[in-house]
C-alpha cells in the first residue's frame, strides 16, 4: 500500500532555530498539504500546494514559514526561526485529485517538533 | 467558520456495544472523510462518503451522510478496546483552495 513518509519522527530544537520537515508523498499524487496539531488539539490545515506554488495558506502559515517541492519527491515545511508555541506534530498529506474526483487524502505519520 | 465539527467529543462504552459519533459542517462539500487517530500517533483514513451518496459501509464501520442537515454519522458496530482512538470528520469543500477542514474530534474509549 502506498503511504506518505515524514522525517524525523521527532525533532527537538532550539527557540530561533530553523528547522525544516521533510515528507515523501506518493510518487503519483499532485496536491500537497501540511496540517499541525497542537497537543490534544484539533489538526489545522497550515498550507497547500499544487503544480509548485502554494494553493491556499492559513493565517497560521505566516512569514517565517515556507514550503517547497526541491526535487519533485520530497515536499519540505521550513521554520525559520521557532517559537515556542510551535511545538506541535506536523502531518504531511498528499492526494490525487480535487473536487468531485477526489479520493482521500494519504497522511503521514507525522514529525513531532518540540521547541525548547 | 469551522468545518467539522464532532459531538460527542468524548464517549465511552463498553467493548460489543456500538458507538455513534456525529459530525455537523457549514458549508457545502464534494465529500466528508473520517479518520482515526491513536494517541500521538498519524491520522488513519477510515471511509469517505462523497456528497451525492447517503450511507457507507466499510467492514463494521457504517457512515451516513446528511447534506440538506450538513450532517454525517459514523457507526462503530461490535465494538473492540482497540478501536479506542480520536475520530475526526473533515470536509472538503472542492472549491478555490481545496484542503480538508478538520473538526476537533471524539474521543472513543473502549472498555474491555
Amino acid at each position: 500500500e502506498p503511504e506518505v513518509t515524514q522525517t524525523p519522527s521527532h525533532q527537538v530544537t532550539q527557540m530561533g532555530q530553523e528547522v525544516i520537515l521533510r515528507c515523501v508523498p506518493i510518487s503519483n499524487h499532485l496536491y500537497f498539504y501540511w496540517y499541525r496539531q497542537i497537543l490534544g488539539q484539533k489538526v489545522e490545515f497550515l498550507v497547500s500546494f499544487y503544480n509548485n506554488e502554494i494553493s491556499e495558506k492559513s493565517e497560521i502559515f505566516d512569514d517565517q514559514f515556507s514550503v517547497e517541492r526541491p526535487d519533485g519527491s520530497n515536499f519540505t515545511l521550513k521554520i525559520r526561526s521557532t517559537k515556542l508555541e510551535d511545538s506541535a506534530m506536523y502531518f504531511c498529506a498528499s492526494l490525487n485529485g480535487r473536487g468531485p474526483e477526489a479520493t482521500e487524502a494519504f497522511f503521514g505519520q507525522g514529525t513531532r517538533l518540540t521547541v525548547v | 467558520s469551522q468545518q467539522g465539527e464532532e459531538d460527542p467529543q468524548a464517549l465511552s462504552i463498553q467493548e460489543g456495544e456500538n458507538a455513534t459519533m456525529n459530525c455537523s459542517y457549514k458549508t457545502s462539500i464534494n465529500n466528508l472523510q473520517w479518520y482515526r487517530q491513536n494517541s500521538g500517533r498519524g491520522l488513519v483514513h477510515l471511509i469517505l462518503i462523497r456528497s451525492n451518496e447517503r450511507e457507507k459501509h466499510s467492514g463494521r464501520l457504517r457512515v451516513t451522510l446528511d447534506t440538506s442537515k450538513k450532517s454525517s454519522s459514523l457507526l462503530i458496530t461490535a465494538s473492540r478496546a482497540a478501536d479506542t482512538a480520536s475520530y475526526f470528520c473533515a470536509t472538503d469543500r472542492g472549491t478555490g483552495g481545496f484542503k480538508t477542514i478538520f473538526g476537533a474530534g471524539t474521543r472513543l474509549f473502549v472498555k474491555a
